[in-house]
């Protein structure tokens, strides 16, 4: 069956890189684009960028700068790396999917992501 | 980027009773249009696609409408289960948006 599943570390240090693995099973990364999502505590959802089935990669602008998406297709994962994070980016972060139909079908647990010394 | 309007913030409701949610874009989204349930500590699930499609295995009492810019989520006979906030998600251009979510409680 479909599943993803976000990994990462809890806590980030103030002006550090995060750096999130979204695993997949039960379907190919290259035939499905992953997106990450995140949530900031009480929050709505933001869409921040994705990795598409060819291995193209598309950005919000507002975090293009600090924002990286990458893959690797032998062990069915997709990575985030984030750079010079603030305490706002505290939330929790989602992998998802569609299939260039622009709706997630399926969405990870979520992992949750605090920024703070 | 295409902003996306939810209204209302909060909806107070009674079980069995039809209800409508709104979803205004700053601009035509054509019916790339997707609607999303989230409960507390959950991720968020997929209720309709495109507007008005349903999704498999999503109860009937939810239904959606709507094209260009106006948008309906609408749940005939609300059940306590329901008590949620709601999203939707445009699909139409990049970023894809979400609107701020509208909240369901109990009146």
């Amino acid at each position: 069956q479909v599943q993803l599943k976000e990994s990462g570390p809890g806590l980030v240090q103030p002006s550090q890189t995060l750096s999130l693995t979204c695993t997949v099973s039960g379907f190919s990364l290259t035939s499905y684009n992953v997106h990450w999502v995140r949530q900031p505590p009480g929050k709505g959802l933001e869409w921040m960028g994705r990795m598409r089935y060819n291995g193209d990669t598309s950005y919000n602008s507002a975090l293009k700068s600090r924002l990286s998406i990458s893959r690797d297709t032998s062990k069915n994962q997709v990575f985030l790396k984030m750079n010079s994070l603030q305490t706002d980016d505290t939330g929790t972060y989602y992998c998802t999917r569609d299939q260039d139909n622009w709706y997630f079908d399926f969405w990870g647990p979520g992992t949750m992501v605090t920024v703070s010394s | 980027d295409v902003v996306l309007t939810q209204s209302p913030a909060t909806l107070s409701v009674t079980p069995g009773e039809r209800i409508s949610l709104s979803c205004r874009a700053s601009e035509s989204v054509d019916t790339y249009l997707h609607w999303y349930q989230q409960k507390p500590n959950e991720s968020p699930r997929l209720l309709i696609k495109y507007a008005s499609q349903s999704i498999s295995g999503i109860p009937s009492r939810f239904s959606g409408s709507g094209s260009g810019t106006d948008f309906t989520l609408s749940i005939n006979g609300v059940e306590l289960e329901d008590l949620s906030i709601y999203y939707c998600q445009q699909g139409n251009s990049l970023p894809h948006t979400f609107g701020a979510g509208t909240k369901l409680e109990l009146k």
